[in-house]
């Protein structure tokens, strides 16, 4: 079936550094991924929708210069965490609506980035 | 009041038994609900969809919505230790273009005890 694929799958690097994940739509074109927040013991929290050719849409709340998106091509994603700080470690999900699906999203495996 | 309520628990109940999952929503205008079991550290898996008023039932899964109520439940049947996870509630609004924009209770986290 249809498979999200996020990568990579846990970063842990010093605090200052950029980070960027992937979110990749493997066997289905993706105009539209999410990419949600997740904090320990919390739910999904979405940060921002991310269209294919168009600036991505973010949610309120959610720093645009900090948390880079670009959305490229019809399959790939990317969210680049800009100067990232302890406070910015979380768990990373992205996710694509695939319409000819009966899941109203595919969910990548997520990325865990740990800031030290 | 937050968009999407759930109770965190934990729930535990023993092996065999039913499990109930609550959720209520404030947006009328909620077009789709789903139940999401979530794994630690691990991404949520789809268990149950649900669009229209009534029971929907799908091996020992049973989702109920009352879209008058902003309610929406999930029953686990002969509940397994392996149904030991957390139980998010999600609404969706579908998107111009197709797709739902999804928003996430805080889950609810269930516990099997043998």
């Amino acid at each position: 079936g249809a498979v999200v694929s996020q990568h990579p799958s846990w970063v842990i690097c010093k605090s200052g550094t950029s980070v960027k994940i992937e979110c990749r739509s493997l066997d289905f074109q993706a105009t539209t991924m999410f990419w949600y927040r997740q904090f320990p013991k919390q739910s999904l929290m979405l940060m921002a929708t991310s269209n294919e050719g168009s600036k991505a849409t973010y949610e309120q709340g959610v720093e645009k210069d900090k948390f880079l998106i670009n959305h490229a091509s019809l399959t790939l994603s990317t969210l680049t965490v800009t100067s990232a700080h302890p406070e910015d470690s979380s768990f990373y999900i992205c996710s694509a609506p695939d319409i000819g699906s009966n899941q109203p999203q595919h969910f990548g495996d997520g990325t865990r980035l740990s800031i030290l | 009041q937050k968009e999407v309520e759930q109770n965190s628990g934990p729930l535990s109940v023993p092996e065999g038994a039913i499990a109930s999952l609550n959720c209520t929503y404030s947006d009328r205008v909620s077009q789709s609900f789903f139940w999401y079991r979530q794994y630690s550290g691990k991404s949520p898996e789809l268990i149950m969809s649900i669009y229209s008023n009534g029971d929907k039932e799908d091996g020992r899964f049973t989702a109920q919505l009352n879209k008058a109520s902003q309610y929406v439940s999930l029953l686990i049947r002969d509940s397994q230790p392996s149904d030991s996870a957390t139980y998010l509630c999600a609404v969706g609004r579908i998107l111009t273009g197709g797709g739902n924009k999804l928003t996430f209770g805080t889950g609810t986290q269930l516990k099997v005890e043998l």
